[in-house]
């Protein structure tokens, strides 16, 4: 059975920093890529980043780039999200979600769909 | 960038049709995937490749995706299809990945 389970949410101050972790069992997950899509209260989903399965080849939203870096370490079986200058618009809650599709024939890796979420973990920026 | 617009909300009685929709500038020319949340809980696949089915969703759910519109249309519709629905395209220009902003639908 395919699991995904996020950690390291919480409250944090503005300007703060946090990491983010995705636990990742039930498939192989060297071969997969992988995203995080946040949820604000109330509010629907935005999607933040995304990695292939080597590491090599990574996207973000512009709203996190250059504050947010995503990575993965394949024999932890996990996926991380480190965020740094914090501020309260980024409290959401966080998914770590799969990516079947692999890249094309040409070997052109990009965010198709996400098969499977975790159950997210929450992060609230206030002071 | 790429909008999806997406009706805030849908209301359909058990046993009848919905139908929602996912508006966007061609959307015809792309790959359209929809999303259900239901209330506290995280998103789960329903559609994928505009028309394609995960294993374990109900023939219920089916998708189309023609010119500027996308419809996720939900037939004989349960109680337990009360959830939040999302639409989700890739926009290869900007490098991102895009939401629709979510319909909400109730079963009367």
């Amino acid at each position: 059975e395919v699991q995904l389970v996020e950690s390291g949410g919480g409250l944090v101050q503005p300007g703060g920093s946090l990491r983010l972790s995705c636990a990742a069992s039930g498939f192989t997950f060297s071969s997969y890529e992988m995203n995080w899509v946040r949820q604000a209260p109330g509010k629907g989903l935005e999607w933040l980043s995304y990695i292939i399965s080597s590491g090599t080849t990574i996207y973000y939203a512009d709203s996190v780039k250059g504050r947010f870096t995503i990575s993965r370490d394949n024999a932890k079986n996990s996926l991380y999200l480190q965020m740094n200058s914090l501020r309260a618009e980024d409290t959401a809650v966080y998914y770590c979600a799969r990516d079947p599709a692999g890249g094309d024939s040409s070997g052109y890796y990009r965010p198709y769909y996400f098969d499977y979420w975790g159950q997210g973990t929450l992060v609230t920026v206030s002071s | 960038s790429y909008v999806l617009t997406q009706p805030p909300s849908v209301s359909v009685a058990p046993g009848k049709t919905a139908r929602i929709t996912c508006g966007g500038n061609d959307i015809g020319t792309k790959s359209v995937h929809w999303y259900q949340q239901r209330p506290g809980q995280a998103p789960v696949l329903v559609v994928y490749d505009d028309s394609d089915r995960p294993s374990g969703i109900p023939e219920r759910f089916s998708g189309s995706n023609s010119g500027n519109t996308a419809t996720l249309t939900i037939s004989r519709v349960e109680a337990g299809d009360e959830a939040d629905y999302y639409c989700q395209v890739w926009h290869g220009s900007s490098d991102h990945v895009v939401f629709g902003g979510g319909t909400k639908l109730t079963v009367l």
